[in-house]
């Protein structure tokens, strides 16, 4: 099947810098890549939708200047988070909807976890 | 909007018997796709099993079975001779079909942890 790979899969970082975490689709073209948020034993909360080669749509209360997305390729989008607080620690995770796909399947990546110290 | 609702935050199970999870929703779409999601503690998510709203028949794959009455938009989850394995937390979700503007955006339940007991 196709496969989203996410990286880093762990990050620990010091308060106030930036954190970047990629997502890349190994096996097929992602027109589009959603990024999520998952708090422990919680759902998933979608952040943005990442269209390539435009720009990143974000959903309501999501912060655009905190957390940029950028989808240079068809294969490729990153999610950078700037300024990073320990509040921003969390588990983030990528999905990816393949071109032509049908149904909308989407292909999800092994998720990122980001601890801010 | 549309909103996926799962009731039961936690189950459990003993090894080889049947669970159902349950999940509703709210939408004034008539076409579109509904999911189970796996979220072992690995925590890579998996797909269990897809139902397209626009065909009657429930679906199935192996041990997992779905009932899908649309007209009550629920849509639950048997998982029939559990395994050990099946311990996850399981997410319902809720997408709209592609093309004419919609992008397959997941709207997830709040989920359901089910423990399969030896």
């Amino acid at each position: 099947g196709a496969v989203v790979s996410q990286h880093p899969s762990r990050v620990i970082c010091k308060s106030g810098t930036s954190v970047k975490i990629e997502c890349r689709s190994l096996d097929f073209q992602a027109t589009t890549m959603f990024w999520y948020r998952q708090f422990p034993k919680q759902s998933l909360m979608l952040m943005a939708t990442s269209n390539e080669g435009s720009k990143a749509t974000y959903e309501q209360g999501v912060e655009k200047d905190k957390f940029l997305i950028n989808h240079a390729s068809l294969t490729l989008s990153t999610l950078t988070v700037t300024s990073a607080h320990p509040e921003d620690s969390s588990f983030y995770i990528c999905s990816a909807h393949s071109q032509g796909a049908q149904y909308g399947e989407l292909f999800f990546g092994e998720g990122s976890r980001l601890t801010v110290l | 909007a549309q909103t996926v609702t799962q009731s039961q935050p936690e189950m459990s199970v003993q090894e080889a018997e049947t669970v159902t999870l349950s999940c509703t929703y709210d939408t004034s779409e008539s076409n579109y796709y509904l999911f189970w999601y796996k979220q072992p503690p690995s925590r890579q998510m998996i797909l269990v099993i897809r139902q397209e709203a626009y065909k009657q028949q429930n679906a199935t794959e192996n041990r997992f079975s779905v009932n899908f009455q649309k007209a009550a938009k629920s849509f639950s989850l048997k998982i029939s001779d559990s395994q050990l394995g099946d311990t996850a937390m399981y997410f319902c979700a809720f997408m709209k079909p592609t093309g004419s503007g919609n992008t397959g955006k997941l709207i997830f339940g709040q989920g359901t942890t089910l423990q399969v007991k030896p």
